[in-house]
């Protein structure tokens, strides 16, 4: 098992970009999610989806979307990025049980 | 909503058992989690519990529930120079079906030799 892997590790934009960051994850987990971290913030909820065709927003969703068409994959789209999007960004998983496993983490800057 | 707050920083020397504090605020049936982030990496959980249950031990690690107080503290004995990272605790809740986790800002512990 790979666990949940993430790509790219790090990605520099300009204002106004796009770009998607995959989050993948080999377990067969329903639940997964993506945060962000910003220092002093601790990490913050964007979107999570319960399992394939179902998603739903979190606590910080502006500026974000998300699909889940399969059950392994779940990308994150900046469709326009902002320099208030440059953070660390993590994705997770969950199965039937109590533990969330996350991924090593994209670096975001946008300029 | 529910809110997670921790201490910024503890500084403890080799040797020394340290120890993190958690507080949270949701009242309903909840897991309560301890990660842990070195730098540049990921988060690796440690450990966790649930709000029926008073302490967790495991190996190091100790977790003590206070549930009327509503703290949570994480023990580590004979604290390391590897265990110098930062330490989130984070709460998922009955209210949202335990999907969501809630972050607190993260505990900097710098282990000195």
């Amino acid at each position: 098992n790979a666990g949940v892997t993430q790509t790219p590790k790090f990605q520099v934009l300009k204002t106004g970009q796009s770009m998607t960051l995959q989050c993948a994850q080999d377990m067969n987990h329903e639940y997964m999610s993506w945060y962000r971290q910003d220092p002093g913030m601790g990490l913050r909820l964007i979107h999570y989806s319960v399992g394939a065709g179902i998603t739903d927003q979190g606590e910080v969703p502006n500026g974000y979307n998300v699909s889940r068409s399969t059950t392994e994959d779940f990308p994150l789209r900046l469709l326009s990025a902002a320099p208030s999007q440059t953070s660390v960004y993590f994705c997770a998983s969950r199965g039937t049980g109590e533990t969330q496993y996350f991924g090593p983490g994209t670096r975001l800057l946008v300029l | 909503g529910e809110d997670v707050e921790q201490s910024l920083f503890l500084s403890v020397r080799e040797g020394d058992s340290s120890v993190i504090n958690c507080t949270y605020t949701d009242s309903s049936s909840t897991y309560l989690y301890w990660y842990k982030q070195e730098p540049g990496a990921g988060l690796q959980l440690l450990t966790y519990i649930f709000s029926n249950m008073d302490m967790k031990q495991d190996q190091r690690l100790t977790v003590l529930l206070n549930k009327k107080d509503k703290h949570l503290s994480l023990r580590i004995a004979d604290t390391q120079t590897g265990d110098s990272a930062i330490y989130f605790c984070a709460e998922s809740s009955m209210n949202t079906g335990f999907q969501k986790l809630v972050f607190g800002t993260g505990t900097r512990l710098l282990v000195s030799p």
